[in-house]
């Protein structure tokens, strides 16, 4: 079984500032890794993904996040926020078997002030 | 390509009622998975539908139910609903595992 650990509940930031939002994953197998956005009474959009290879993956919106397997970590990171990133995002995990199931952590509230 | 698409968008039902979310997956997809997602929290996975059957099974009581038809479009049934089934329920449709596409949700509210 797996689960996803988002260290923090609410990030507040002022618009330009750089963020990290971190993620933490636990599973037996190996594992597919994204990220999600859900903007107010919206589903979720991905943001980007993690399949194999490099461990740098780029998304939409200017995101990026970098798989570090000896950590489990899976941390989403944007170098400058704009006020319209506000909303919340969730780290997920899936096990390559195929099950196709995702595994949700509990959402980072980001909120960018001006 | 419309998307996924669910109806309805919001609707307020009574304890102990029966209620039915529509699910129509995007376009070429086959596989229709269902979500609760509780006010504060992460999607928390409720089964999985692929040709018609139920694959997967989250840790979810009798009491939620699914249907897949033949044009992969899906439905959730929850019956004798409870205070606490009060939540945004997700579809996300996929072809491939690593690929899932989410709608907007049907906001539940039980009173």
């Amino acid at each position: 079984a797996q689960s996803v650990t988002q260290l923090d509940s609410q990030v507040p930031v002022f618009e330009e500032a750089p963020v990290e939002l971190r993620c933490n994953y636990s599973s037996s197998v190996s594992v597919y890794l994204f990220w999600y956005v859900q903007y107010p009474n919206q589903g979720l959009q991905l943001l980007l993904k993690y399949l194999s290879g490099s461990t740098l993956v780029k998304g939409i919106n200017g995101f990026e996040a970098e798989f570090n397997k000896s950590q489990t970590s899976f941390h989403l990171r944007k170098p400058s926020v704009h006020i319209s990133d506000t909303a919340e995002y969730f780290c997920a995990v899936s096990d390559q078997g195929g099950s196709e199931k995702l595994v949700f952590g509990k959402g980072t509230k980001l909120t960018v002030n001006p | 390509d419309a998307g996924v698409t669910q109806s309805p968008t919001h609707l307020i039902k009574t304890r102990g009622q029966q209620v039915t979310l529509r699910c129509s997956p995007k376009s070429g997809h086959d596989t229709v998975s269902w979500y609760q997602q509780a006010l504060g929290q992460g999607p928390q996975f409720i089964f999985q539908y692929y040709e018609e059957e139920e694959r997967q099974r989250g840790n979810f009581p009798d009491r939620f139910s699914g249907h897949q038809f033949p044009n992969y479009s899906s439905e959730l049934n929850v019956n004798a609903l409870l205070l606490g089934d009060s939540a945004l329920y997700l579809c996300a449709s996929s072809l491939r595992p690593e690929e899932a596409f989410f709608g907007q949700g049907t906001r539940l509210t039980v009173v």
